[in-house]
């Protein structure tokens, strides 16, 4: 059974705090992908990465930034956690780009 | 802009009959489409898919049908059931391998 987990499936945060949001897969997949997801907004993409050490941005990266060392593991950093970053995080992983990505179950994060 | 719109936040169906869930596009560089289902408090799940170059795709109850000229693609779910009650989003993926959601649309499958 193929499984992507997040480290937490709730955090809440004060402004100001670092933040590290743990993603990892267990299918040996390539490609990583970082999501939030917030009502009436859908998902957006934060920051992707197809390689082990790569990382590209997504659609809205301001705030954010990823780090993979290894293929298993994607973390999403926020340098300074912001309240405009309370929202719903969800990481997934895929086989080939983009195309049926695996999600993992979401980190609702609150920040106060 | 939104690129992908899902301009039905709603839906409600009666349980039996078919429910039809809808997605515009607006940009022709899209080759590749997805729908996921989304349940409270999971992550999306993986629904169907279908490429540029057909037309239909079936895999059981769901049926993703893309009409190109139109932008437009929908997702048919035949018989609906309870279970199908969820959000769904839809997705398009461009040729520079570039994902885009859009806002999904809650289904209600009604007893």
């Amino acid at each position: 059974d193929v499984k992507v987990t997040q480290s937490s499936r709730y955090l809440v945060k004060r402004t100001g705090e670092k933040v590290f949001l743990e993603c990892v897969q267990d299918m040996d997949h390539e490609n990583m992908f970082w999501y939030r997801q917030d009502p009436g907004l859908g998902l957006r993409l934060i920051y992707f990465s197809y390689d082990v050490k790569m990382k590209e941005k997504g659609d809205i990266p301001e705030g954010y930034s990823v780090s993979r060392e290894k293929k298993e593991r994607f973390s999403l950093i926020l340098e300074s956690a912001s309240t405009n970053q309370t929202s719903m995080y969800l990481c997934a992983s895929s086989a080939q780009g983009p195309r049926e990505q695996y999600f993992g179950p979401g980190t609702r994060l609150t920040v106060t | 802009d939104q690129q992908v719109k899902q301009n039905s936040p709603s839906l409600s169906v009666q349980e039996g009959r078919i429910s039809i869930l809808n997605c515009d596009y607006t940009n022709s560089m899209f080759d590749y489409f997805l729908w996921y289902k989304k349940y409270p408090a999971e992550g999306p799940t993986f629904l169907i898919s279908i490429s540029s170059i057909k037309d239909k795709n079936e895999d059981g109850r769901f049926t993703v049908f893309l009409n190109k000229s139109a932008k437009h693609l929908s997702l048919h779910i035949v018989p609906s059931q309870p279970g199908d009650s969820a959000v769904y989003f839809c997705a398009a993926v461009n040729r520079d391998d570039k994902i885009i959601f859009g806002k999904g649309t809650r289904l209600h499958i009604l007893p």
